[in-house]
C-alpha cells in the first residue's frame, strides 16, 4: 500500500530564516511525485510535479528535490505570505490514477 | 478563465440525512475527482469520474456516490450521514490525458454532521 509522511508536522520560522520540509514516500513505482500549496479553508494550490530521483524544480522562494525515497521542499528566504500548509502527494502506477497524499506541514513564517 | 467551482461553500446536516455536493470543472476539463480532508489530515481520495462514469474508487462505502453530467460537472452525494463525514470535501478537475499532473482544486464545501 502506498504510504506518504510528512516532517516536521508544524514549523515556525523567522523571515529570512530558511529551512526545509521532509516528504518520505513509499510506492510500488512512482509515477510522479506532487507539492501542493494549502491556505487554511481553501482547497490546494499546485506547486510542483517530480517524476524522477535527481530531478529539481524551483519557483520563486520554493525549490524541490526527489530522491528514491523521498522528497524535500526547500524554503530560501521566506516571508509571512509563505506561511501555509505544505503538502506532498504520490501517485503510482499500481493505483492507476489515485493521488495519496500526506499529512502536511504547517508552516508559519513570523516577520 | 474560471476556475474549478463547488457549491455549497458550507453545510450543515444531522446524523441520518443525505447531501449533495456540487462541482464544475476548469474550463476544458474533462475529469472530476472527489476528496475528503478532515481536519489537520491531508486530502483522502473518495473516486474519480471520467465519461459519466466512475473510474476510480478509493476506500470509501457504498454510502459515497457519485454522478458526471454531460457538460462534465459532478456531484457527490452522501447518505445515511454519520458524524465523522464532517469535513471538507474537495473537487478537483484535469485532463484524462494528462494525468493527474495538472490537477486543478476547487475551493471545497465545508461539510458539518451534527
Amino acid at each position: 500500500e502506498d504510504q506518504v509522511t510528512q516532517s516536521p508536522e508544524a514549523l515556525r520560522l523567522q523571515e529570512g530564516e530558511s529551512s526545509s520540509l521532509n516528504c518520505s514516500y513509499t510506492v510500488s513505482g512512482l509515477r510522479g511525485l506532487f507539492w501542493y500549496r494549502q491556505d487554511p479553508g481553501k482547497g490546494p494550490e499546485f506547486l510542483f510535479t517530480l517524476y524522477s530521483a535527481g530531478e529539481e524544480k524551483e519557483k520563486e522562494r520554493l525549490k524541490a528535490t526527489l530522491t528514491k525515497k523521498e522528497s524535500f521542499l526547500h524554503i530560501t528566504a521566506p516571508k509571512p505570505e509563505d506561511s501555509a500548509t505544505y503538502l506532498c502527494a504520490v501517485q503510482g502506477r499500481s493505483d492507476g490514477q489515485n493521488f495519496v497524499f500526506g499529512p502536511g506541514t504547517r508552516l508559519s513564517v513570523l516577520p | 478563465d474560471a476556475g474549478v467551482t463547488q457549491s455549497p461553500t458550507h453545510l450543515i446536516k444531522t446524523r441520518g440525512q443525505q447531501v449533495t455536493l456540487r462541482c464544475s470543472p476548469k474550463s476544458g476539463h474533462d475529469t472530476v475527482s472527489w476528496y475528503q480532508q478532515a481536519l489537520g489530515q491531508g486530502p483522502q481520495f473518495i473516486f474519480q469520474y471520467y465519461e459519466e462514469e466512475e473510474r476510480q474508487r478509493g476506500n470509501f462505502p457504498d454510502r459515497f456516490s457519485g454522478h458526471q453530467f454531460p457538460n462534465y460537472s459532478s456531484e457527490l452525494n452522501v447518505n445515511a450521514l454519520l458524524l465523522g463525514d464532517s469535513a471538507l470535501y474537495l473537487c478537483a478537475s484535469s485532463l484524462a490525458w494528462q494525468g493527474l499532473d495538472e490537477q486543478f482544486f476547487g475551493p471545497g464545501t465545508r461539510l458539518t454532521v451534527l
